[in-house]
């Protein structure tokens, strides 16, 4: 079945720096998603983003089909971004999904 | 527009007792997926429910069992627990096909 991978396993910045998540994946997947659980276990929607990039405020994220990776991009992090970012695809033409170990982010003051 | 809720929110049971977790979807989504999380893991898939049928299922033994209802919510089942099982368990909902939304999660701890 497919594997995620995501680098790194975890990461601390200052507030206000930028970074830059990635996630490689073992197959092609068709609709790769990224997630963002906070602190209490919630997981938030990000982005669900097969090919191309997009953009929401802060966040971006890219995805190379072809080349079987997606970056997630955090500018002027805050605080509020802590917590582990997941990125996720379905196991083969199912709807199962396959989440990699995460990314766990510590902004600090 | 209600979004995923979970009940309950934390459990404690002893080993080799059973349990039922709750989820009822978000409005217009037919399709429920369960997930369990380890601590320092990603979700894995238990298995997903599609009007009323179970619609694939992961490496998960029997003894977790679900349901889902007319309505569209659905319970999963735990039986004769094991320590292994304490984790979160996360519900997600979506129209078939679409994309998840999940659940604030059910904490289990099991003693």
């Amino acid at each position: 079945g497919i594997q995620v991978e995501q680098s790194p396993p975890d990461l601390i910045l200052q507030e206000g720096a930028n970074s830059t998540l990635r996630c490689n994946f073992s197959d092609s997947v068709n609709n790769l998603q990224w997630f963002h659980q906070n602190p209490w276990g919630q997981l938030i929607n990000l982005f669900y983003i097969p090919s191309g990039t997009k953009q929401n405020g802060r966040l971006s994220a890219t995805t190379v089909a072809t080349e079987r990776y997606s970056l997630l991009y955090i500018s002027s992090s805050q605080t509020t971004d802590s917590g582990v970012y997941f990125c996720a695809g379905p196991q083969g033409g199912s709807e199962k999904l396959v989440f990699g170990k995460g990314t766990k982010l510590t902004v600090n003051p | 527009e209600t979004g995923v809720t979970q009940s309950p929110t934390h459990l404690i049971k002893t080993r080799g007792q059973q349990v039922t977790l709750r989820c009822s979807s978000q409005s217009g989504h037919n399709t429920v997926s369960w997930y369990q999380q380890a601590l320092g893991q990603g979700p894995q898939f238990i298995f997903q429910y599609y009007r009323e049928e179970e619609n694939g299922r992961g490496n998960f033994p029997p003894r977790f069992s679900g349901l889902q209802f007319p309505n569209y919510s659905s319970e999963l089942n735990v039986n004769a627990l094991e320590l292994d099982d304490s984790a979160l368990y996360l519900c997600a909902s979506s129209p078939k096909g679409e994309t998840q939304y999940f659940g604030p999660g059910t904490r289990l701890l099991v003693l």
